[in-house]
């Protein structure tokens, strides 16, 4: 079992709040990620992180921001939640020296925009 | 850019084996991995094939060959909690997956 975590596992929120997307891991992992995943789509990588302090742009534009303080949290941002924003959010960290491409995911967090 | 190519729905019989097949379009990568996915639920790492030939990691086996831009996942003695989602994935980069848009497997008594 991966000990990964996110918070909350479902939220549904009205236009134009400000909302935050817990994602917590246990396993020391430096490299940490979100994927933005529609129902019965493929994922989409959003963010990600090499490390502390460390965040990049993903393959999908995102209005979306991250930080990375610690190694083991790896929170997201919306400042003002629209619609298109619906969707499922997917954490996933891995080790740094992985040469398998293995990510370890989180249950996810689904966002709904009303 | 990548391109992966997977069938969007596949139906088989419990106890029987499926072929999941991939082909993709790419300029170079490391490796070609897939993940399987519950409906809610969280995508979990299955096999990763860096170099042609054949991966067997229990009831799954996964295949890649270069020359031919494809690979594939086998799941042989089907059981009806192999129901979900496989994707198929390129590591372009240390941090780059690409992902499929993912076969739904669907296990019928």
């Amino acid at each position: 079992e991966a000990d990964i975590y996110q918070t909350p596992r479902y939220l549904v929120i009205g236009t134009g709040k400000k909302i935050t997307l817990e994602c917590s891991q246990t396993m020391g992992h430096d490299k940490m990620y979100w994927y933005q995943q529609d129902p019965g789509m493929e994922l989409h990588l959003i963010h990600y992180s090499y490390g502390v302090n460390s965040t990049e742009k993903g393959d999908l534009s995102s209005e979306s921001t991250v930080s990375r303080i610690r190694t083991e949290h790896f929170p997201l941002t919306l400042e003002s939640a629209r619609p298109s924003h619906t969707s499922q959010y997917l954490c996933a960290s891995s080790a740094a020296r992985t040469n398998t491409g293995e990510l370890f995911f989180g249950e996810g967090s689904r966002l709904t925009v009303l | 850019g990548q391109s992966l190519e997977q069938p969007s729905e596949v139906t088989a019989v419990e106890g029987a084996i499926v072929q999941i097949n991939c082909t993709y379009q790419t300029s170079g990568f490391y490796g070609l991995s897939w993940y399987q996915q519950h409906d809610g639920g969280a995508p979990t790492f299955l096999s990763y094939n860096a170099l042609d030939g054949l991966e067997e990691t229990g009831r799954f086996s996964s295949f890649l060959s270069r020359s031919d831009s494809y690979g594939y996942l086998l799941l042989q003695e089907l059981q009806m909690k192999d129901s979900a989602s496989y994707f198929c994935v390129l590591q372009t980069g240390a941090n780059n997956l690409f992902f499929g848009t993912g076969t739904r497997l669907t296990v019928i008594p």
